[in-house]
């Protein structure tokens, strides 16, 4: 079965660096999502995209944050200067079909630890 | 922006219907009930949705009110596997997009 791949499982970076986080969408789907979790938390949307740019972003997307489809395949997020409120998991996924079901298919997650 | 109600924990014993309700009184004509789980801390994992019929499918039941204000979850043999946190989530597919709330920490207990 198809399914949402991500890149690295784990990440371990200094307060201030830049970090990019890699996706593999489902190769027919048209609808890229990012999401994260901060420990203990609930799971907060931060961004969608479609048609090469973003449809839809949260209070949390601030100017630190973008997300870029550079090769048709991958889906990517940059924190540009991360801070230690950035340590989450970080979700990708995936749809093809919002005009419907608009069902969501997640990746298992990029475990961020800034220090 | 919570639109949906859900209760924080429930237990269940496994091999039993595991019922989860969720309340989403100001659910709208055009949007949908969806429901998810996510297990410890895995990416969250779709299981149905529904507008307005029951729906049924290989992992679980949605019963879905008349008047569409409140719907319940049914896992009809639970096992050990499904403790995880449930998610009930309404939206317009292709409007809005998933946010997820707090969810309900179901607990299958031998």
């Amino acid at each position: 079965e198809p399914e949402v791949t991500q890149t690295p499982s784990h990440q371990v970076t200094q307060m201030g660096q830049e970090v990019i986080l890699r996706c593999v969408p489902i190769s027919n789907h048209l609808y890229f999502y990012w999401y994260r979790q901060i420990l203990g938390q609930k799971v907060e949307f931060l961004v969608s995209f479609y048609n090469n740019e973003i449809s839809e972003k949260s209070e949390i997307f601030d100017d630190q944050f973008s997300v870029e489809r550079p090769d048709g395949s991958n889906f990517t997020l940059k924190i540009r200067s991360t801070k230690l409120e950035d340590s989450a998991m970080y979700f990708c996924a995936s749809t093809d079909q919002t005009g419907y079901a608009g069902e969501l298919f997640f990746g298992e997650g990029s475990r961020l630890t800034v220090l | 922006d919570a639109k949906t109600t859900q209760p924080p924990s429930m237990d269940c014993a496994e091999g039993r219907a595991a019922n989860l309700p969720c309340n989403h009184s100001t659910i709208s004509g055009n949007e949908y009930v969806y429901w998810y789980r996510q297990i410890h801390s895995q990416g969250p994992q779709y299981i149905i949705h529904g507008l307005k019929n029951n729906e049924t499918n290989e992992m679980a039941s949605l019963i879905i009110t008349e008047d569409r204000k409140s719907s319940t979850l049914i896992l009809p043999h639970a096992t050990l596997r499904d403790t995880a946190v449930y998610y009930c989530i309404v939206r317009v597919p292709g409007y809005n997009d998933m946010r997820f709330g707090a969810g309900t920490r179901l607990t299958v207990k031998p």
